[in-house]
């Protein structure tokens, strides 16, 4: 079964106070890992998708990381509406589509 | 495009009642899938589509759910009769076809669903 485990499940940083989330999955055969947003009473929205050991992908003060074993979401110099839970997922290779999301990292960024 | 739309927003209903969720997936999108998201197991594959036909419903937590995909627009997530352990927030996302790259999820605001 796959599975996505997140780290931490909560942090607190000061505005300009750069970090990273953990991301660990186990998978049979990754097709491709998964890094959303969602904001308090919305659903997520789609943020990057990494394929292969050593990818990385960018968006803003957003970079993410891919191992064969986890990815990292790293937060540069975070702004407040930084401020949403991080979910990631992974899909298995295969002719399927099944989706496994982590349980998320809520993230809050303090003026 | 207005983006995934569902619908009732919040549904607030009595143990033992019948519960439909509905969705308006993206024009031009191949699959629609449903996700109930609690604090405790965060987001859970209920069951998705492919061009309207039901490919997996392993997740379907027992014979009180049932999903329905009548036509490209539409689809409905119904529950009978509803328990209290039914109490989540439910997602409808879709997406496009995949080829060689993998397409994210367009989710919906969810339906927040609460069983008394």
């Amino acid at each position: 079964e796959d599975q996505v485990t997140q780290s931490p499940e909560a942090l607190r940083l000061q505005e300009g106070e750069s970090s990273s989330l953990n991301c660990s999955y186990t998978v049979s055969g990754l097709r491709g890992l998964f890094w959303y947003r969602q904001d308090p009473g919305k659903g997520p929205e789609f943020l990057f998708t990494l394929y292969s050991a050593g990818e990385e992908k960018e968006k803003e003060r957003l970079k993410a990381t891919l191992t064969k074993k986890e990815s990292f979401l790293h937060i540069t110099a975070p702004k407040p509406e930084d401020s949403a839970t991080y979910l990631c997922a992974v899909r298995p290779s295969g002719g399927y589509q099944k989706v496994t999301f982590g349980i998320g990292t809520k993230l809050q960024v303090i003026p | 495009d207005a983006g995934v739309i569902q619908s009732p927003r919040h549904e607030v209903t009595e143990m033992g009642q019948e519960v439909t969720l509905r969705c308006k997936p993206i024009s031009g999108h191949d699959y629609l899938f449903w996700y109930r998201q609690t604090m405790m197991r965060g987001l859970e594959l209920l069951i998705y589509f492919n061009n309207n036909v039901p490919i997996d419903d392993s997740g379907m937590p027992e014979d009180r759910f049932s999903a329905k995909m009548p036509n490209a627009s539409f689809s409905t997530l119904k529950i009978q009769p509803s328990e209290p352990r039914d109490s989540a927030v439910y997602f409808c996302a879709s997406t496009l076809r995949e080829g060689f790259s993998l397409y994210g999820y367009t989710f919906g605001s969810g339906t927040r669903l609460t069983v008394v």
